[in-house]
């Protein structure tokens, strides 16, 4: 079965960078796209941006295209997530999903990591 | 960018209920629009994509319609499992969320 399972909460100071990653299983990781998605706390969903796997591609969010870098490791099926620049307002769980397959430009997310928070607190 | 907009932001309704709940889009989207259940503490659980198709394994009190700019979800028969929050989403141009209705409890 499909998993995708996230790397272990974070606590960061303002400024710092933080790392998450996503290993999948269950299926080819070079296949889909991985997506990530912040949500602060008692807030909605925001996409972030999406890593293809197969070419090492990316597209990012405008509001997030300064500060985050997304990459994949196909050797041992992980995708990555690197924020920036913390903030107070970064605090947020932040979940990696699985999109739709290479050939398909915009698709659903059908699969979701058990999200990941971080904390950025002085 | 697209917005999304979702109407009510919190539903009372009661264990058998038929509850509707609506999301706008600030342009036609056609119908490449998804519907979302997350409750506490969980990750999101595609429910519904391409605004009326079922997921597989979703239960089938669940349905959506709409194309363009309107669409909406309707869960037929509330069960105790689906006191939770529904998230809209369209991906015709990147990915954009609503900003999500609860349902809770009467």
């Amino acid at each position: 079965q499909v998993q995708l399972v996230q790397s272990g909460a974070e606590v960061k100071k303002p400024g710092a960078s933080v790392t998450v990653s996503c290993k999948a299983s269950g299926y080819t990781f070079t296949d889909h796209y991985v997506h990530w998605v912040r949500q602060a706390p008692g807030q909605g969903l925001e996409w972030m941006g999406w890593v293809n796997p197969y070419s090492g591609g990316t597209k990012y969010a405008q509001k997030f295209r300064d500060r985050v870098t997304l990459t994949g490791d196909t050797s041992i099926g992980t995708a990555y997530m690197d924020l920036s620049g913390l903030r107070s307002d970064d605090t947020a769980v932040f979940y990696c999903a699985r999109g739709g397959p290479l050939s398909i430009d915009y698709d659903v997310f059908d699969y979701w990591g058990q999200g990941t928070l971080v904390t950025v607190s002085s | 960018d697209i917005q999304m907009t979702q109407s009510p932001s919190t539903l009372s309704a009661s264990v058998g209920d038929r509850v509707t709940i609506t999301c706008r889009a600030s342009q036609s989207i056609s119908d490449w629009l998804a519907w979302y259940q997350q409750k506490p503490g969980k990750a999101p659980n595609l429910l519904i994509y391409k605004a009326s198709s079922l997921q597989r394994g979703v239960p089938s009190r669940f349905s959506g319609s709409g194309s363009g700019t309107d669409f909406t979800l309707t869960i037929s028969n509330l069960q105790p499992d689906d006191f939770a929050t529904y998230y809209c989403q369209q991906y015709n141009t990147f990915w954009t969320f609503g900003q999500g209705t609860k349902v809770e409890i009467k």
